[in-house]
C-alpha cells in the first residue's frame, strides 16, 4: 500500500478535462514539494510537473497541478488519445526520510 | 542534457546479489544527487534510495538492510547493490537524477530473479 493515495483509474472523452488526485499527509505533501510523472507502457516515467505546479520545459499547458494541505491534484484539459498513460505523484516524506510515490493512476481516453 | 544508462545482468539467482551500474553523461556525478527506483511488472514505482553529491546515502527503510548505493567519480557512474535477492525483487530498475523531483531517468533494465 502506497503512502500517497491515487485513484487506480480515471477516464474521460477526448477534448474533456480530467483530474487525478494524490492524497498524503503533513509529512509528505503538505510540507514538501509534489511532482507528477507520466509513464507509457514499456518506457521510463517522464516528469510533467515539479515543485507542486511548475511545468517542465516542453510540457503543454494542458497539464497543470495544484496542492492544498495534504492533497495534490493533476489536471489535464483538452484530452487527447495520446494522453493515455499511467500518472504518478511523488514527494519526499520527512517522517520516513524517504521518497514516496503514489500507486499510479491509469488514464483512459474513451 | 543529462543522459543515464543502466547496465547489469538481466537474470539473478535467488539469494544472490544484484549489481547494477548507471553511466551518466552530460553532468558531473559529483555535482548532483542520484537515485535508484524500481518497478515490479504491472505495479507502481518504488524508491530504493539516493546518494548525495558528498557521498552520503539514504535508503528506503524497507530495503535498507540489503542496499548499497555508491559513486565512482573516475567513471562518472553510480551503482546499486542489492543482496539476498528474491522473486519479489523482480522489477525494472531505473537510475535517475535526484532533486526535489526526478527530471532525468535512464531507460530502465529488467532484472528477473530465478530460482
Amino acid at each position: 500500500q502506497s503512502v500517497l493515495t491515487q485513484p487506480p483509474s480515471v477516464s474521460a472523452a477526448p477534448g474533456q478535462r480530467v483530474t487525478i488526485s494524490c492524497s498524503g499527509s503533513s509529512s509528505n505533501i503538505e510540507n514538501n514539494y509534489v511532482s507528477w510523472y507520466q509513464q507509457f507502457p514499456g518506457t521510463a516515467p517522464k516528469i510533467l510537473i515539479y515543485e507542486n505546479n511548475k511545468r517542465r520545459s516542453g510540457i503543454p499547458d494542458r497539464f497543470s497541478a495544484s496542492k492544498s494541505g495534504t492533497s495534490a491534484t493533476l489536471g489535464i484539459t483538452g484530452l487527447q488519445t495520446g494522453d493515455e498513460a499511467d500518472y504518478y505523484c511523488g514527494a519526499w516524506d520527512s517522517s520516513l526520510s524517504a521518497w514516496v510515490f503514489g500507486g499510479g493512476t491509469r488514464l483512459t481516453v474513451l | 542534457q543529462v543522459q543515464l544508462q543502466e547496465s547489469g545482468p538481466g537474470l539473478v539467482k535467488r539469494s544472490e546479489t544484484l549489481s547494477l551500474t548507471c553511466s551518466v553523461s552530460g553532468a558531473s556525478i559529483s555535482s548532483f544527487y542520484w537515485s535508484w527506483i524500481r518497478q515490479p511488472p504491472g505495479k507502481g514505482l518504488e524508491w530504493i534510495g539516493y546518494i548525495s553529491d558528498t557521498g552520503s546515502t539514504i535508503y528506503n527503510p524497507s530495503l535498507r538492510s540489503r542496499v548499497t548505493i555508491a559513486v565512482d567519480t573516475s567513471k562518472n557512474q553510480f551503482s546499486l547493490k542489492l543482496t539476498s535477492m528474491t522473486a519479489a525483487d523482480t522489477a525494472v530498475y531505473y537510475c535517475a537524477r535526484a532533486s526535489y523531483y526526478y527530471g532525468d531517468w535512464g531507460q530502465g533494465t529488467l532484472v528477473t530473479v530465478s530460482s
